[in-house]
Parts: C-alpha cells; structure tokens; sequence
C-alpha cells in the first residue's frame, strides 16, 4: 500500500545526543514536510522540501536538521541544540501543485530522558 | 497575514446530537481549506477538502462542511455524533504553504 513511513514510533533520547527519524515515502510525492507538535497544540512546520537536494526552514527550524538526498526519503535530525525535543514528530508528503493535500504518517513520540 | 483559527478548543457532545466545529480563515483570494483528523497517537486523516467546486463538502465518516465566503468560514459538522468521533480535529488552509489551525477536541458523552 502507498503511504508514508516513520520510524521509530517510541524514541528516547539522553541530554546531549543527536537522534535521527525516519520518513519514507511510496507516494511519489515531490513535496516533504516536518512538523513538530506539543500535547494539546497545533503543528509547527519545521523544515520543507520540494524538490530533491533542496529544503527550507519552516517556523521552528532552529536545533533541527534534514537531508533530502533521494525524493522518497526526508530524515530529521533533533540535535542537542535543541533544548526541548519532547514531543510528537510528524512526516507529511504532497505534490507541489498549490492546493493539494498533504498526507501524514504515524508520528514519531521523542522523549528526553 | 494568511492563517485558520478554530473557535474552541474543547468540544463536547452527546452521542446522537449534531457536531459543530469551527473553523475561520483570512485571505484575499479564494484559499483551498481542508479539515483534518488525529486520534491518540496517531498522524493526521483527511476528512475533507475544499476546492471552490462546491460549496458544500462532504467527507469521510459523514461529516460535511460548508465554505461561506461572506463569513470566511469553514464549519465542520455531522448530525449525528458516534462515539468513535472523539478525536482532535485540525482546519488548515493552503496558500504558499500549509497553516493549521490549533485544533479542536471533541468529546462525545454516551
């Protein structure tokens, strides 16, 4: 079935360590999206990407990185510049027509430990 | 500047009575809006989405919503609420980018 792939579900990460995520998609969809979003609140766009080997920082891009290396993958890094990762990660993908929908996967927990 | 707010962020309901969720936006040219879906622990579902063919939607699970342009807004409803309908729902508009909204919380009481 197409859709979109995070792993992993349950991450948790010690003070002062780099994580990475993952997303994977099967939907051909040139555009891919990062969210971050708090227990009881909306989303925060993080980092985009429209095409291959070219991405954007979104709202809250600062102590995150991403690599957009083959159009099916979008992997984010939380680094330890981030001082307060915990939270609910989400992967979404679309085609870049304006207007279209964006598609989600199943969201990644990142916890501090 | 473009974005959705939500009127609400909790929402309550008897099972069987109509579902109300609101939704406002803000632009000048004709915006592209969609209502979003998550349960616990989960990503975001497509319930529907409004492309200027019809003014009224209808999506998945029987929720509908109606595009008012002279109010700017784009309410979800359903007439009848399910217990299954309890989940966080999310309004967003598509301009240069994606803007969500802050989400509404639906509970449904049996």
């Amino acid at each position: 079935d197409g859709g979109i792939t995070q792993s992993p579900k349950y991450l948790f990460r010690k003070e002062g360590q780099n994580v990475t995520l993952s997303c994977e998609q099967n939907l051909n969809h040139d555009a891919m999206y990062w969210y971050r979003q708090d227990p009881g609140q909306g989303l925060r766009l993080i980092y985009y990407s429209q095409i291959v080997n070219d991405f954007q920082k979104g709202d809250i891009a600062e102590g995150y990185s991403v690599s957009r290396e083959k159009k099916e993958s979008f992997p984010l890094t939380v680094t330890s510049a981030q001082k307060n990762p915990t939270a609910f990660y989400l992967c979404a993908s679309s085609i870049t027509d304006s207007g279209n929908t964006i598609y989600f996967g199943e969201g990644s927990w990142l916890t501090v430990v | 500047a473009q974005s959705v707010t939500q009127l609400g962020s909790h929402v309550s309901v008897s099972e069987g009575a109509l579902v109300l969720l609101r939704c406002n936006y803000s632009s000048s040219v004709p915006p592209y809006l969609f209502w979003y879906v998550q349960y616990p622990n989960q990503g975001l579902q497509l319930l529907l989405k409004y492309t200027s063919a019809a003014t009224l939607v209808k999506g998945i699970n029987g929720f509908e919503a109606e595009f008012k342009k002279s109010e700017t807004s784009f309410h979800l409803t359903k007439p009848s609420a399910h217990m299954s309908d309890a989940a966080e729902y999310f309004c967003a508009y598509c301009g240069n980018q994606f803007y969500f909204g802050t989400g509404t919380s639906l509970t449904v009481i049996p």
